[in-house]
């Protein structure tokens, strides 16, 4: 069966601090990947998403980048946090082709100090 | 781009009770998702569900895709069920574009 693994599941870094966070899939291939933000009491918001190695496509400018390395891993990353880079982070996957469910991974709840 | 609102915002029911949630749309969708965030943040998809009726347990949905709608019951709802509902769609041949949106929620509280 398919998993997601994303960590750590919580983060605390001081402003400037550069940012990584992993996503890994499990189980499946070439699966498009996406990260979302999530600010407290919010809604979602996609940050990227991913079809495939070293395709990456923003949906919001910011302070933040993505990568897909391998197939199966998802990289979200920063060179300076802000402040306002503080919220719930949360890769998720689908099955590719046309309509298929997505899947979350835990999330990681980052906090800028 | 499509619009997806969730009603009511919030809820607060007794346990045992029985909840509707609701999800209207804006346009023609030919992918629609239920998902249930728990207290600690954890999201889980409940229901792919682009048309029709789909039951798992005590949850149920139905879309009728038609009409721009969809509904997920709760039947005999548990303190387990709180949480934040959510509701995402993708709109029919957004060539290019085939991500879900989601709607703001509907917050679930359960009350021993």
């Amino acid at each position: 069966s398919q998993t997601i693994h994303q960590w750590p599941a919580t983060l605390v870094q001081p402003v400037g601090s550069p940012l990584s966070l992993e996503c890994t899939v499990e189980g499946t291939s070439n699966p498009n990947l996406y990260w979302y933000r999530q600010a407290a009491g919010r809604g979602l918001q996609l940050l990227f998403y991913s079809v495939g190695i070293g395709q990456i496509s923003s949906e919001v400018p910011q302070n933040l980048s993505a990568s897909r390395p391998q197939d199966r891993q998802f990289i979200l990353s920063s060179k300076k946090l802000l402040l306002s880079d503080s919220g719930f982070y949360l890769c998720a996957w689908e099955t590719a082709g046309y309509n298929s469910p997505l899947h979350f991974g835990n999330g990681t709840r980052l906090t800028v100090t | 781009g499509i619009q997806v609102e969730q009603s009511p915002p919030d809820l607060i029911l007794q346990e045992g009770a029985n909840s509707t949630l609701r999800c209207n749309f804006s346009d023609s969708v030919n992918n629609l998702q239920w998902f249930h965030q728990n207290p600690w943040g954890q999201l889980i998809n409940l229901f792919y569900i682009p048309s029709g009726t789909k039951q798992n347990g005590r949850l149920s949905a139905t879309t009728v895709a038609t009409e721009r709608y969809s509904l997920l019951y709760i039947s005999s709802s548990q303190t387990t069920d709180s949480g934040v509902y959510f509701c995402a769609v993708v709109k029919f041949r957004d060539f290019g574009n085939e991500k879900l949106t989601f709607g703001t929620g509907t917050r679930l509280t359960i009350i021993p």
